[in-house]
């Protein structure tokens, strides 16, 4: 079974300053990681996501976020945030069983609140 | 493509009526979910779907019912409404095939439900 830990429930950051959104996962076999933002009283939007690859995804609005496999880490990074980028965002992981998918499993979020 | 499309936006119900909650998706996906979100628990799934007439249980089914005749549909079913499925409610569809992309959920717009 699959789980995923979101370490920080809230990170308030300064308009213009970088923020990081720690992930961590645990999995016995190979996983495909997503990043979803929820902006208030509106449906899930995706970030970005890793497939395979590249260890460095570029998401949607200067995201971008790192798999480390021996960390069982993947944090979302932004080097300059904005007030619009204030949300609640998901990290969500899935089983890879090699041409089949299994369900996701979503962490409990984390609210960034960008203040000018 | 409007994508997942949910209805209502908005309901309230007494203990103990039903309601069905819908959910149509234009995007040609096989499968289908239906999550609940309570605040700071992230996302939980109720049941999915791989196509029309297969649906299996999620994490939390119990007090619900889904059915899946067609590729576009996927309605949630409440039997009499308790006040713990006071929640947001949100439909997601994915393709199931890594040949056809990703596994990346699209999510419709939630519907928000009140059992009082």
């Amino acid at each position: 079974a699959q789980s995923v830990t979101q370490l920080d429930s809230q990170v308030p950051v300064f308009e213009e300053a970088p923020v990081e959104l720690r992930c961590n996962y645990s999995s016995s076999v190979s996983v495909y990681l997503f990043w979803y933002v929820q902006y208030p009283n509106q449906g899930l939007q995706l970030l970005l996501k890793y497939l395979s690859g590249s260890t460095l995804v570029k998401g949607i609005n200067g995201f971008e976020a790192e798999f480390n496999k021996s960390q069982t880490s993947f944090h979302l990074r932004k080097p300059s945030v904005h007030i619009s980028d204030t949300a609640e965002y998901f990290c969500a992981v899935g089983a890879d069983y090699g041409g089949s998918q299994g369900n996701l499993i979503f962490g409990k979020g984390t609210k960034l609140s960008v203040k000018p | 493509n409007a994508g997942v499309t949910q209805t209502p936006k908005f309901r309230i119900l007494k203990i103990g009526q039903s309601m069905t909650l819908q959910c149509t998706q234009d995007m040609n996906h096989n499968y289908m979910y239906w999550y609940r979100q309570d605040p700071g628990m992230g996302l939980k799934l109720i049941y999915y779907s791989v196509g029309a007439g297969i649906t299996d249980k999620g994490e939390v089914p119990n007090g619900y019912n889904v059915s899946r005749s067609t590729t576009e549909d996927f309605p949630l079913r409440l039997e009499l409404a308790a006040p713990s499925q006071t929640s947001v409610y949100f439909c997601a569809s994915s393709y199931s095939n890594r040949l056809a992309g990703s596994y990346e959920q699209y999510f419709g717009p939630g519907t928000r439900l009140t059992v009082t």
